[in-house]
């Protein structure tokens, strides 16, 4: 298994600019989840997922979508960067919503991403 | 809201036992983690207590659960240079977590 893939791995953009944070994981995970990471403070959910074809928002949705087509795939949109996404992002994934036996929750390496 | 507080530094001697704390206002969530961060890398998850738990140990880890005060801990025993990271409390389900700010842990000789 791959586990978690993120790509890019940095990005840097101009204000008005669009992209999309791609995410992926290979073991069949049901939910996934996008984070973003910023100097000094702990993870803040952006937005979520618990299968293909259903997202909800988390606790900093504004400026970013989100849509799940496959069980593996989960991208993250920005529609229109500005400098305040200037952040480091995270994508992880679980088989269920919390803790069973041996399962755990897998985090990709990240997408470092700069808005000038 | 929900809010996950840790102190943001601790510096311990190399073979000594660490103490990382923690404190949240949300009393309702089943579950507490805590996660390690290497520089440059995602979270990695070391373990987690179920709310009813008061105590858990897996290995050089005890977490320990105080629920009237609302206080999480985590010590690590034996402290190597591989243990210097950032931890981050969180708690909440796994996709829907609320973390803390982290700490830092600088170990040295």
């Amino acid at each position: 298994n791959a586990g978690v893939t993120q790509t890019p791995k940095f990005q840097v953009l101009k204000t008005g600019q669009s992209m999309t944070l791609q995410c992926a994981q290979d073991m069949n995970h049901e939910y996934m989840s996008w984070y973003r990471q910023d100097p000094g403070m702990g993870l803040r959910l952006i937005h979520y997922s618990v299968g293909a074809g259903i997202t909800d928002q988390g606790e900093v949705p504004n400026g970013y979508n989100v849509s799940r087509s496959t069980t593996e795939d989960f991208p993250l949109r920005l529609l229109s960067a500005a400098p305040s996404q200037t952040s480091v992002y995270f994508c992880a994934s679980s088989y269920s919503w919390t803790p069973q036996g041996t399962d755990t929750q897998y985090f990709g390496p990240g997408t470092r991403l700069t808005v000038l | 809201g929900e809010d996950v507080e840790q102190s943001l530094f601790l510096s311990v001697r190399e073979g000594d036992s660490s103490v990382i704390n923690c404190t949240y206002t949300d009393s309702s969530s089943t579950y507490l983690y805590w996660y390690k961060q290497e520089p440059g890398a995602g979270l990695q998850l070391l373990t987690y207590i179920f709310s009813n738990m008061d105590m858990k140990q897996d290995q050089r880890l005890t977490v320990l659960l105080n629920k009237k005060d609302k206080h999480l801990s985590l010590r690590i025993a034996d402290t190597q240079t591989g243990d210097s990271a950032i931890y981050f409390c969180a708690m909440g389900g796994y996709n829907k977590l609320i973390f803390g700010a982290g700490t830092r842990l600088a170990v040295h000789p």
